[in-house]
């Protein structure tokens, strides 16, 4: 039962363009949702949060919407940089761990930005 | 300031061995947690501990376990190794209730 889903396992655009990702959530449960963007041989490094109790959280040229209702969240990044090429995953937590604790994530899309 | 460390980066072992990936916690940081990403999946939370404890565990069975050292390092191990335990084993270090840093994992080849 995959409680975070990334239907898209990959995503093409252009240098200077919005990227979007999409993730959604089943579990009521989740308060805190994270982007994490991986390249390859590293571990995933952290992008942007947001707390269930806010609909939008920005951090320059990122910014994540959460849709409670729909149980959707997405990553917008703009504009988009060819260093921005990698695989970003979403992820959640639940309970009173915050950001801390016991991470659920999804399969992760494949973001190439083309120059 | 070190990152998360972890090693070794690359291990094959055979079906039924016993193996154990070492994690070096960033400074100041007192919890650990240990996820495996399998191919093409998303990383999947093992267990965490706090302050030498385990804080929580994820659906692995018993064959996987871990230690928590007073400098705050961490081992996993994994008894009994079957072929589906092949993947990438990351640890992530953080402060309690704060965020998680990643290190790059250990790709562990099962044959």
């Amino acid at each position: 039962d995959q409680q975070v889903k990334q239907n898209s396992p990959s995503l093409s655009v252009q240098e200077g363009r919005i990227s979007i990702l999409n993730c959604d959530y089943t579990n009521s449960m989740f308060d805190y949702f994270l982007w994490y963007k991986k390249y390859p041989a590293e571990g995933p490094t952290f992008l942007i949060s947001i707390s269930s109790i806010k609909d939008k959280n920005e951090d320059g040229r990122f910014t994540v919407f959460l849709n409670k209702s729909a149980k959707h969240l997405s990553l917008h990044i703009v504009p988009s940089q060819p260093g921005d090429s990698a695989v970003y995953f979403c992820a959640a937590s639940g309970g009173s761990g915050g950001s801390n604790y016991k991470l659920t994530f999804g399969k992760g899309t494949l973001l190439t930005v083309n120059p | 300031e070190t990152g998360v460390t972890q090693s070794p980066t690359h291990l094959i072992k055979t079906r039924g061995q016993q193996v154990t990936l070492r994690c070096s916690s960033q400074s100041g940081h007192n919890t650990v947690s240990w996820y495996q990403q399998a191919l093409g999946q998303g990383p999947q939370f093992i267990f965490q501990y706090y302050r030498e404890e385990e804080n929580g565990r994820g659906n692995f069975p018993p064959r996987f376990s871990g230690l928590q050292f007073p400098n705050y390092s961490s081992e996993l191990n994994v008894n009994a190794l079957e072929l589906d335990d092949s993947a990438l084993y990351l640890c992530a270090s953080s402060v309690f209730l704060g965020e998680q840093f990643f290190g790059p994992g250990t790709r562990l080849t099962v044959l």
